[in-house]
């Protein structure tokens, strides 16, 4: 069965410093997977996804993340924290294209000190 | 282009009645899937739906249930709400193309007293 942990439900960093958001599947088959961003009494935006192809994946407002098989792990990171990237952050993973099934982990609650 | 679009965003209900949710796809989109968001359980999905048919359902119980409709916009019943049954509702629409990923809406805010 698939599954997704998020080390981390609080995260706290200062504004300017790197954001480093930490992601681990177990799925036993290669997945897909995905960060969503949610703001207050907001869905669901997505920040980035790896599907195939390079491990590398650049998102939104600078976000990116590496899919690293030998670790099962999929961390995001940004350089630089703004104000504005205060929010939920979710990983997600769904075992193929074609379907929207996710397992979602539990989120990370990132807050940005001035 | 719309984006996803769910209403009420905010409801209230009693507990014990049944609340119907409603959840329009972005245009051209065939494929829905609903969420259950809780402070306790997080994220949990509950029905993916394509073509007016159920393709995957989530682990709950029989009082909850969907459909889709020829234009693709779906509708999510609750009946003999619980207390616990309170939560963001969030629906998300897809273009059933390979490697795309979920749009959500802003979600539906269900409240059981």
């Amino acid at each position: 069965a698939q599954s997704v942990t998020q080390l981390g439900s609080h995260v706290s960093v200062s504004e300017g410093a790197l954001v480093l958001l930490r992601c681990n599947y177990s799925s036993s088959v290669p997945p897909y997977l995905f960060w969503y961003v949610q703001y207050p009494n907001q869905g669901l935006q997505l920040l980035l996804k790896y599907t195939t192809g390079a491990t590398l994946v650049k998102g939104i407002n600078g976000f990116e993340a590496e899919f690293k098989k030998s670790e099962t792990s999929f961390h995001l990171t940004k350089p630089s924290a703004h104000m504005s990237d205060a929010a939920e952050y979710f990983c997600a993973v769904s075992k193929s294209s074609g379907t929207y099934k996710y397992i979602f982990g539990t989120g990370t609650r990132l807050k940005v000190l001035a | 282009k719309a984006g996803v679009t769910q209403t009420p965003r905010y409801l209230i209900k009693t507990r014990g009645q049944q609340v119907t949710l409603s959840c329009s796809p972005i245009s051209g989109h065939r494929s829905v899937s609903w969420y259950q968001q809780t402070p306790g359980q997080g994220l949990q999905f509950l029905f993916e739906y394509f073509s007016e048919t159920q393709r995957n359902k989530g682990n709950f119980p029989g009082r909850f249930s969907g459909r889709q409709f020829s234009n693709s916009r779906s509708e999510m019943n609750v009946s003999t709400l619980e207390l616990g049954d309170s939560a963001l509702y969030l629906c998300a629409s897809s273009p059933y193309d390979r490697d795309t990923e979920a749009f959500f809406g802003q979600g539906t805010r269900l409240t059981v007293v």
